[in-house]
């Protein structure tokens, strides 16, 4: 069963903009991390955050997690017609074998010249 | 470096064929996984190797799924008597020892369209 849930599928915006794409989860995790997957390049990890982290960043990348509501944020700041992606989360769940990811179904972006 | 790869990129057969599929994880990295995409979903665990210890398989979806591993290198994933639902992009992922979280590294996928 599908452990993320991304927000929302699909998203279009224009170059220069910002894009924020939402995670929820229903486990308690004990990290989260974030995927782009395109044809060129396959599925590409971006960033991670651990359970006791609330915000990461990397170059334009931001990431934020709120166990209490069992959620996460990606922001993607000064989009450029190459982050046209389907961007993924997956959850690395405590308990048990924590070694596996469980991915969402992704947020299609596309970021228009 | 080499990243990893998979083999054949695409696979097309007939239903009731059996196929194999190919992973090279990068080199020094013990821990290997494999994964299936069906059309516009995300990623669902298949089997899971580590070294020596004894795989993870309780992600294959029927015993027609078998995957095996020699050593830390080469892993082939064989699905037999191949159904239409099989259809899907089947990655492959490595990463290093496994003592704190590690990243995945993919390879571009093995796409598999069964008539």
């Amino acid at each position: 069963s599908q452990q993320g849930e991304e927000d929302p599928q699909a998203l279009s915006i224009q170059e220069g903009e910002n894009a924020t794409m939402n995670c929820s989860y229903k486990t308690s995790i004990n990290n989260l991390q974030w995927y782009r997957q395109n044809s060129g390049r396959g599925l590409v990890h971006l960033i991670l955050i651990r359970s006791n982290e609330r915000e990461k960043h990397s170059g334009r990348l931001r990431v934020t997690l709120d166990t209490s509501k069992k959620s996460s944020s990606l922001l993607i700041t000064a989009s450029r017609a190459a982050d046209t992606a389907s961007y993924f989360c997956a959850t690395e769940n405590s308990g048990g074998s924590n070694y596996k990811l469980t991915f969402g179904k992704g947020t299609l972006l596309t970021v228009n010249p | 470096g080499a990243g990893v790869s998979q083999s054949p990129s695409n696979k097309v057969t007939e239903k009731g064929k059996d196929v194999e599929l190919r992973c090279d994880p990068i080199s020094g990295h013990t821990a290997l996984y494999w994964y299936r995409q069906r059309l516009g979903q995300g990623l669902e665990f298949l089997i899971y190797f580590q070294g020596n210890s004894a795989p993870d398989k309780s992600g294959l979806p029927s015993d027609r799924f078998s995957a095996e591993r020699t050593g830390e290198s080469v892993s082939t994933l064989t699905i037999q008597r191949t159904q239409q639902e099989d259809s899907a992009v089947y990655l492959c992922a490595s990463s290093l020892v496994k003592v704190l979280t590690d990243t995945q590294y993919f390879g571009p996928g093995t796409r598999l369209t069964v008539l």
